[in-house]
């Protein structure tokens, strides 16, 4: 089975400043799709950012961008010009990519990472 | 843009009664997905549907919970004879179909409190 680890249970970076959050992740599979979640205080997941395991360049989006190291099993998250609506728990997830149909597992979570935005 | 709806946004019952969740997925999506979770915990995957088909079912899933989604549009959960330990936000999420990298978008849960 895998099993997704998320060493920082709370991270605090000032506003305007850069912030990288960890994520291991543990699979014997070459096919996989990994996943950055944000869920805001009370509010809903929303997704942040995807990377698909074949590719080698590390996703991208806005502010958001991810260090994706495969042969080190690690997918952290960088996020720049940190904002106060950046605060939010976070979340690593993994999917695995191997089964027919396009991989209908669901998603196995890490336990998520505080992150607080100082003004 | 219509988002996962799900309801009630809140459950208080006494251990030992009934309850039932419902889920609404975005109208096109084909697959939907059911999660827990607890207080300091990442979600956890607890089944999943493609369409009407009951694809499959975590070991988290005892016999006190059963999960239908009889025209493959909205789904409901139900556990039965509830315990303290069943206490939690029940998450649901869907996604289309097609390609593995599709994103499943989250609604608000129900969050279940065991008296």
């Amino acid at each position: 089975a895998q099993t997704v680890t998320q060493s920082q249970p709370e991270m605090s970076v000032q506003e305007a400043e850069t912030v990288t959050l960890s994520c291991t992740y543990d699979t014997s599979e070459s096919d996989y799709y990994l996943f950055w979640y944000k869920q805001p205080p009370s509010r809903q997941m929303i997704l942040v950012i995807r990377q698909e395991a074949y590719k080698q360049q590390n996703a991208t989006e806005n502010r958001f961008s991810v260090n994706f190291q495969k042969a080190a099993k690690s997918f952290s998250l960088k996020i720049s010009d940190s904002q106060l609506g950046d605060a939010a728990m976070y979340f690593c997830a993994y999917r695995s990519g191997s089964k027919a149909g396009g991989g209908a597992d669901g998603l196995t979570f890490g336990k998520g990472t505080h992150l607080i935005i100082q003004p | 843009d219509t988002g996962v709806s799900q309801n009630p946004r809140h459950k208080i019952t006494k251990r030992g009664q009934n309850v039932t969740f419902r889920c609404d997925p975005i109208s096109e999506h084909n697959r939907l997905y059911w999660y827990r979770q607890t207080l300091g915990q990442g979600p956890e995957f607890l089944t999943y549907f493609q369409n009407e088909a009951q694809l499959e079912k975590s070991r988290l899933l005892s016999d006190r919970f059963s999960a239908e989604r009889p025209k493959g549009s909205f789904s409901t959960l139900e556990i039965q004879r509830t315990e303290q330990g069943d206490s939690a936000m029940y998450l649901c999420a869907s996604s289309l179909q097609g390609f593995s990298n599709q994103p499943q978008h989250f609604g608000d849960g129900t969050r279940l409190s065991i008296l």
